[in-house]
């Protein structure tokens, strides 16, 4: 059964800081892995997806990696605002046919402090 | 694009009584919704898996007869919690898929109190 692991649960960061997020899954044979952003009492908002084959991918400050070898994942976030403060969460879908449901991390409380 | 809605965004009622959340993609057809379950300071947790003009498939652990899942449209899924008891106080989530190998598209989210 996967299991999906983010640390620290929960962080907080000066305004303006770089941070990174660490996220962690137990089985390899993932089809894709996605971060998530989720505020309170709100839903998820897609932030970046990775697909198996891919290393990286970039949306303007945010980056995020991916070694499907060794289980990990990460979510970099540069020059942090008091805006990014959310609860981020990340998931992976299994590799498979029909295999949609995704497994998802208890995800890293982040707070940026003005 | 690719909005998903859910109705109602907050529900407050007493034990034992039915309620049905709706969740529509608003752009979209989606052959296929799904519906998780978070409880405080832990992960969405999937609970079934709903397919338009067919019955849901279940996780492990969730009752079928306790949650009942309609998929009756391209566009609408609905789940109705029924006969609630305080246990079932949660925060519910809905998504859609556009495609076989697109990503899911999360709604708001829906907070159930029961008293």
């Amino acid at each position: 059964k996967q299991e999906v692991t983010q640390i620290p649960a929960a962080l907080s960061v000066p305004e303006g800081e770089n941070l990174v997020l660490n996220c962690s899954f137990t089985d390899s044979a993932i089809y894709n892995l996605q971060w998530f952003r989720q505020d309170p009492g709100k839903g998820l908002t897609s932030l970046l997806l990775i697909q198996s084959s891919q290393r990286e991918q970039t949306s303007g400050r945010l980056n995020a990696s991916l070694d499907k070898s060794s289980g990990r994942s990460t979510l970099y976030i540069a020059a942090s605002q008091p805006g990014d403060s959310a609860t981020y969460l990340c998931a992976v879908r299994p590799f498979g046919a029909g295999s949609y449901q995704l497994t998802f991390g208890k995800g890293t409380k982040l707070s940026v402090i003005p | 694009g690719a909005v998903v809605s859910q109705h109602p965004s907050w529900v407050i009622c007493k034990s034992g009584t039915s309620v049905k959340i709706e969740c529509r993609s608003l752009d979209f057809q989606a052959t296929t919704m799904f519906w998780y379950r978070q409880f405080p300071k832990q992960s969405l947790m999937l609970m079934a898996t709903s397919n338009e003009g067919s019955k849901a498939t279940y996780e492990q652990g969730v009752e079928k007869d306790k949650f009942l899942i309609n998929h009756a449209s391209l566009t609408l899924s609905t789940l109705t919690v029924t006969s609630a008891h305080p246990e079932d106080s949660s925060f519910y989530i809905c998504s859609a898929k556009t495609g076989v190998n697109q990503p899911q598209h999360f709604g708001d989210g829906t907070r159930l109190s029961i008293l």
